[in-house]
């Protein structure tokens, strides 16, 4: 398996658009977790799915950003419209289990200016 | 608190241990980790202790576990340039895993 997938890799786009993060878990995995990265706030846990419905998303900041997981391999993370302080690394993983080892991906970074 | 509980930086000098400490919060916790990120990457499992334990060793890691506490450390033998990095905290709760805001060890030659 190639790992957890996230794309783009980079984004910088301009304040008041619509941002889409995407991620691809690794096969078989039930858990998958959206993470933001940021100097201020360390990382920062913002939703989690389990078996593709959503269990808690508290750590959404706003309702600006909105999670979807229409199948066991594909999320969405989406922000709009989009401001300067999203501007983070937004890391996408997934696990087998409740405990078992979360797998990263490589993140996005977001910049909006 | 709700937080897992880490400080942000830590300086060492190549050859000396390093010590990354860490509380966290539920004494139910399962599995306590330590996550390494390196530069431009993801987080990466580096280790991991079952509550039941208090100290795991492999290779130049040792981790101790003060579930009293709720105290978590790392140490790092012999550190070595390369294990310049993020070392994040991180304990399972239920379905969640709460990571601390990470530890930035830097090492100097």
């Amino acid at each position: 398996d190639a790992g957890v997938i996230q794309s783009p890799r980079h984004e910088v786009t301009e304040m008041g658009q619509e941002v889409t993060l995407r991620c691809k878990p690794i096969s078989g995995h039930d858990y998958l977790f959206w993470y933001r990265q940021t100097m201020m706030r360390g990382l920062e846990l913002l939703i989690y799915f389990n078996n593709n419905v959503p269990i808690d998303d508290s750590g959404m900041p706003e309702d600006r950003f909105s999670a979807k997981m229409p199948n066991a391999s594909f999320s969405t993370l989406k922000i709009q419209p989009s401001e300067p302080r999203d501007s983070a690394v937004y890391f996408c993983a997934s696990s087998l289990g409740q405990e078992l080892e979360a797998f990263f991906g490589q993140g996005t970074r977001l910049t909006v200016v | 608190g709700e937080d897992v509980e880490q400080s942000l930086f830590l300086s060492v000098r190549e050859g000396d241990s390093s010590v990354i400490n860490c509380t966290y919060t539920d004494s139910s916790s399962t599995y306590l980790y330590w996550y390494k990120q390196e530069p431009g990457a993801g987080l990466q499992l580096l280790t991991y202790i079952f509550s039941n334990m208090d100290m795991k060793q492999d290779q130049r890691l040792t981790v101790l576990l003060n579930k009293k506490d709720k105290h978590l450390s790392l140490r790092i033998a012999d550190t070595q340039t390369g294990d310049s990095a993020i070392y994040f905290c991180a304990e399972s709760i239920k379905s969640d895993m709460r990571f601390g805001a990470g530890t930035r060890l830097t090492v100097k030659p």
